[in-house]
């Protein structure tokens, strides 16, 4: 079965740091760009970050850029999202997704709050 | 960067009639392939999105006949031929032309009246 399962949310405080780490199975992995995606509380989807199979391009929304770093184990078939800096702006589910977008995680939860 | 914009917000549909949302880009979405890369999710309540439509007009595998895409250029739409209750949820079209910087629309819900 294809799947992707995210990890790594919680509850942080302002100006915390979070590592979300992405699981994928019954697809190569390795052969896919793959995507953050998150969605802040009754909003809209809005795409954070993707990185290139081999993980030597990498791209990000201006809102996350010098803050979020996305990274890929392809050995561990496994996608990360170190996010520093973290502001109340950040909340949201976050979702990874291969590109081109027709496989989707469950989502973890990301609150950052006082 | 590109903008993608929905209409309507919100749409309540009555079961067995049909729907349709429309999705505009500031910019075109024929990318240099000659491919234009607008997809269409469906996001039911408390899921995941999940792709129907790629490529404007191309259903993914599991998704009903009812739904289909199309358009060109910059105005695109999502037709429901007949809403089923299963239908409700929220609807997004996203542009993957102008990659690796991707953008959704704001959303259209729709529910039954």
């Amino acid at each position: 079965e294809v799947q992707l399962v995210e990890s790594g949310g919680g509850l942080v405080q302002p100006g915390g740091s979070l590592r979300l780490s992405c699981a994928a199975s019954g697809f190569t992995f390795s052969s896919y760009w793959m995507s953050w995606v998150r969605q802040a509380p009754g909003k809209g989807l809005e795409w954070v970050a993707n990185i290139k199979q081999d993980g030597s391009e990498k791209y990000y929304v201006d809102s996350v850029k010098g803050r979020f770093t996305i990274s890929r184990d392809n050995a561990k078939n496994s996608l990360y999202l170190q996010m520093n800096s973290l502001r109340a702006e950040d909340t949201a589910v976050y979702y990874c997704a291969n590109d081109p977008m027709d496989v989707w995680g469950k989502g973890t939860t990301v609150t950052v709050s006082s | 960067d590109v903008v993608m914009t929905q209409s309507p917000l919100s749409l309540p549909v009555t079961l067995g009639q049909p729907a349709s949302i429309s999705c505009r880009s500031s910019q075109s979405l024929v990318h240099s392939d000659g491919n234009t890369y607008l997809n269409w999710f469906q996001q039911r309540p408390g899921q995941s999105p999940r792709r129907l439509i790629y490529k404007v007009s191309n259903r993914d595998s599991g998704v009903p006949d009812r739904f289909s895409g199309s358009g060109s250029g910059t105005d695109f739409t999502l037709k429901i031929s007949r809403v089923e209750a299963e239908d409700v949820g929220v609807y997004y079209c996203m542009q993957g032309t102008h990659w690796p910087h991707l953008t959704f629309g704001g959303g259209t819900k729709v529910e039954i009246k």
